[in-house]
């Protein structure tokens, strides 16, 4: 069954301190990684990942896909109270994502 | 584009009850798939069609859901009877197409309360 599992399940920080957010992942046939922001409403796409080593970044936010190891961490710099919310990872087989149950984040003033 | 829509936003209903959930795509996508989120579960997989097939469905938890793809631009989930282990949010999904561009857009779910 194909499983993925996220760490730490949720953390409180300061804004302007950096958070390392943790996913690895058993599936078969993995294709892609794939991470989501979601506040009170639905999950919003941030990145997607197919090859191991290369970083992707979006401001703040980036994010690095080891498939050797299976695992994938999402960095935010500088956080700010906006980032709060429950980051999800997916990975994806074919056509289907399997998510990891989020890590919540909480970014205090 | 108004990206994937879900109608109702939320719904309470009795145990017993039937209950249909709906969704519209955006436009172009050949995938839809519904999800189910809960505390205790997170977010999982119900089933997804391509082109309005079904491809898979062995995340529906048992024969009281059902799933149906009429056209290409509507979609509906339903419950019938509908039970408290239920009460979850219900996300729609599309996507564009298969190969490496696996990504999502979700829409903004359906709370279903079942008492």
């Amino acid at each position: 069954e194909d499983k993925v599992v996220q760490s730490p399940l949720s953390l409180v920080v300061h804004e302007g301190d950096t958070v390392t957010l943790n996913c690895s992942y058993e599936v078969t046939n993995f294709r892609s990684l794939l991470w989501y922001k979601q506040e009170k409403k639905a999950p919003t796409f941030l990145f997607m990942l197919t090859s191991s080593g290369i970083e992707k970044k979006s401001g703040r936010l980036s994010s690095i896909l080891d498939k050797k190891e299976l695992f994938s961490i999402l960095n935010i710099t500088a956080t700010q109270t906006g980032d709060s919310a429950v980051y999800l990872c997916a990975a994806a087989a074919g056509n289907k994502l399997t998510f990891g149950g989020g890590t919540r984040v909480l970014v205090k003033p | 584009d108004a990206g994937v829509i879900q109608s109702p936003r939320h719904e309470v209903t009795e145990m017993g009850q039937e209950v249909t959930l709906r969704c519209k795509p955006i436009s172009g996508h050949d995938y839809l798939f519904w999800y189910r989120q809960t505390m205790m579960r997170g977010l999982e997989l119900l089933i997804y069609f391509n082109n309005n097939v079904p491809i898979d469905d062995s995340g529906m938890p048992e024969d009281r859901f059902s799933a149906k793809m009429p056209n290409a631009s509507f979609s509906t989930l339903k419950i019938q009877p509908s039970e408290p282990r239920d009460s979850a949010v219900y996300f729609c999904a599309s996507s564009f197409k298969t190969g490496q561009d696996n990504e999502q857009f979700f829409g903004p779910g359906t709370r279903l309360t079942v008492l």
